[in-house]
């Protein structure tokens, strides 16, 4: 099945530093690849994700890119602040294509500090 | 509020004795799914369904666990029998398949504590 790795575990960068998680999946055929917030006590939530062969999107501070020849994607937030401290989590979908179940990495706890 | 809710948000129960969750999903949803996390881990998955079908089952559900959707739109998942190892926020999302594009979006959770 599909097997999702995510790196760093822990990171703690200074407001207004830029922040890249990056992960790995082993499925070349998934073509989906969401990344999930979540603050303490509260429910994961959709921050961006990517389809296709599109090697890159942004939204604001925040973009993923896609490197599917390596099978790895990664979020990238730009001039963080402390608000974007949280737990980030990469998924993809464990059943074929765009759909079906989620694999979720094992997340990343982000530190910004003031 | 129109996003996903779940009930309730927190149990606590003693080992051996039974849970029932509820989780109502975006009214135009027709996919549901059920995940569980534990404390520093990523969401696993548990079971989904399709309108009032449930399409897949994790090995990680046990005998123990059930989860229906009669009518297709809200669902439950009990577990019968309690175990201390069942402690966890357990998760519903929900989702609207449109060819083969689905986005989940997550409920706010309820946190089992078995004692």
């Amino acid at each position: 099945g599909e097997n999702v790795e995510q790196h760093p575990s822990t990171l703690s960068v200074q407001e207004g530093d830029s922040a890249v998680i990056k992960c790995t999946y082993s499925d070349s055929a998934s073509n989906y690849f969401p990344w999930y917030k979540q603050e303490l006590g509260k429910r994961p939530q959709l921050i961006i994700d990517i389809r296709s062969n599109v090697g890159e999107k942004k939204d604001q501070r925040i973009a993923v890119t896609l490197n599917k020849t390596a099978k790895h994607f990664s979020l990238h937030i730009t001039e963080t602040q402390p608000e974007d401290s949280a737990v980030y989590f990469c998924a993809v979908p464990g059943g074929s294509g765009n759909t079906g179940k989620l694999i979720f990495g094992q997340g990343t706890t982000l530190q910004v500090k003031p | 509020d129109t996003g996903v809710s779940q009930d309730p948000r927190h149990k606590i129960t003693k080992r051996g004795q039974n849970v029932t969750f509820r989780c109502d999903p975006i009214s135009e949803h027709n996919r549901l799914y059920w995940y569980r996390q534990t404390l520093g881990q990523g969401p696993e998955f548990l079971t989904y369904f399709q309108n009032e079908a449930q399409l897949e089952k994790s090995r990680l559900l046990s005998d123990r666990f059930s989860a229906e959707r009669p009518k297709g739109s809200f669902s439950t998942l009990e577990i019968q029998r309690t175990e201390q190892g069942d402690s966890a926020m357990y998760l519903c999302a929900s989702s609207q398949r449109q060819g083969y594009q689905e986005t989940q979006y997550f409920g706010p959770g309820t946190r089992l504590l078995v004692l």
